[in-house]
């Protein structure tokens, strides 16, 4: 049961996108399609962000989205706001277990 | 409304046990998979366990297998994490969360958590 792999921080200014990667293998990110992304804030609960690799909840707003090739899951924000300034951990089902990324920091510049 | 409250955390000594439970309202709690999720101090987070909505099928975490056992009481809407044999490496904020589908086994993401209880293991 290995984390996935997130790059520590990305960063970008205010209306830009930014693109954040999560990293598995072919027995999590790769084999299920039940990949999700969360937004946390230090000392609140997490937002569910994104489910099923491509689906929004409702209330969370287009700006947010997520892809998949092979390996690699993707989550894409665009047109940064300084509310966007959290931390962001991808999510996979891998059969038996759930596998969370490392965390990505996203500081809005 | 959904609502998850945990209860139960405090400080620990290493060796020693803890009870945490969480308690839900607002949703037919016997319809969901639960989960149990932690974040240490400066760390990510971290899946602890999750239970079928039926108490059927139980999956740990390889950190916490054979130290933690989850379970639910559905008449009483409420979820449980026994932890024995504490390690200082268990301190964390404790998160029960709501997996997303009824009637699954579960699926493993949630629309839905508490706001957390702390562990602390030290002597």
């Amino acid at each position: 049961q290995s984390a996935l792999t997130q790059p520590r921080s990305v960063s970008g200014s205010p209306g830009q996108s930014v693109t954040i990667s999560c990293t598995g293998t072919s027995s999590d990110v790769g084999g299920y399609n039940y990949v999700s992304w969360y937004r946390h804030h230090p000392g609140k609960a997490p937002k569910l962000l994104i489910y099923d690799v491509t689906k929004r909840p409702s209330g969370v707003p287009d700006r947010f989205s997520g892809s998949k090739s092979v390996n690699t899951a993707s989550l894409t924000i665009s047109g940064l706001q300084a509310e966007d300034e959290a931390d962001y951990y991808c999510c996979s089902y891998a059969g038996r277990s759930i596998l969370f990324g490392g965390g990505t920091t996203l500081t809005v510049l | 409304q959904v609502h998850l409250e945990e209860s139960g955390g405090g400080v620990v000594q290493p060796g020693g046990s803890l009870r945490l439970s969480c308690v839900a309202s607002g949703f037919t709690f016997s319809q969901y998979a639960m989960h149990w999720v932690r974040q240490a101090p400066g760390k990510g987070l971290e899946w602890v366990a999750v239970i079928s909505y039926d108490g059927r099928i139980t999956h740990y975490a390889d950190s916490v297998k054979g130290r933690f056992t989850i379970s639910r009481d559905n008449p009483k809407n409420t979820l449980s994490l026994q932890m024995s044999s504490l390690r200082t490496e268990d301190t964390a904020m404790f998160y029960c969360a709501r997996d997303f589908l009824p009637y699954s086994d579960y699926v493993g993401y949630s629309e839905f958590w508490g706001q957390g209880t702390q562990v602390t293991v030290s002597s």
